[in-house]
């Protein structure tokens, strides 16, 4: 069974600081997605990038940037100068291919406070 | 605006009522999901519906809780004899394509209180 841990349950940051949210996943199949989701505090959650697991290129999309590594299982999340618009719950996902359809099994999220 | 509406946004209830949940797409979708999400946690998957179909029950899914999607548009979701343990965010998501890698949009969600 598949299973996406979420090892920090609550970062505070000053704005304008990096910051770095990890996620480590397990899985048994060989294609397999990895989400990151974004859920302020007006409850939605918002989709941030997905990669697929032949994809391990880094990708960077404004202050966003993650950093995939399949020899640690890892689906790491940076923010670049951080902003107070920042601070939301962060969660990691996963999606096995043979599962059928999209059913998302997420970690139990990262709660980030970006403060003044 | 994630093109998905949840109504009510809050519920309270006794314990041994039955509720239901309603979520509208705003915009058509092809599947929509339905999972719940308890204070600390992330969302967990209960049931998903290609059209009006029901393709699969997650097995947090007792057979207190039932869904429907008659008409292949909006969804409900109706739970009986409620247990406290039923407390929860519950979150409708759409997506367009079957595929796994597909994003999903969330609706914000009917948080439910037991008493």
């Amino acid at each position: 069974a598949q299973k996406v841990t979420q090892a920090q349950t609550e970062i505070s940051v000053v704005e304008k600081e990096d910051v770095t949210l990890d996620c480590v996943y397990e899985t048994r199949d060989t294609t397999y997605y990895l989400f990151w989701y974004k859920q302020p505090p007006s409850g939605e959650l918002v989709f941030l990038i997905r990669r697929n697991s032949f994809d391990e290129q880094n990708e960077i999309s404004g202050r966003y940037s993650w950093n995939f590594q399949k020899s640690t299982s890892s689906f790491n999340f940076t923010i670049t100068a951080s902003q107070v618009v920042d601070s939301a719950v962060y969660f990691c996902a996963l999606s096995e291919a043979t599962g059928g359809g999209n059913k998302l099994t997420f970690g139990t999220g990262t709660q980030l406070k970006v403060e003044l | 605006d994630t093109g998905v509406s949840q109504n009510p946004r809050h519920k309270i209830t006794k314990r041994g009522q039955n509720v239901t949940f309603r979520c509208d797409p705003i915009s058509e979708h092809n599947r929509l999901y339905w999972y719940r999400q308890t204070l600390g946690q992330g969302p967990e998957f209960l049931t998903y519906f290609q059209n009006e179909a029901q393709l699969e029950k997650s097995r947090l899914l007792s057979d207190r809780f039932s869904a429907e999607r008659p008409k292949g548009s909006f969804s409900t979701l109706e739970i009986q004899r409620t247990e406290q343990g039923d407390s929860a965010m519950y979150l409708c998501a759409l997506s367009n394509q079957a595929a796994a890698n597909e994003k999903l949009f969330f609706g914000s969600g009917t948080q439910l209180s037991v008493l």
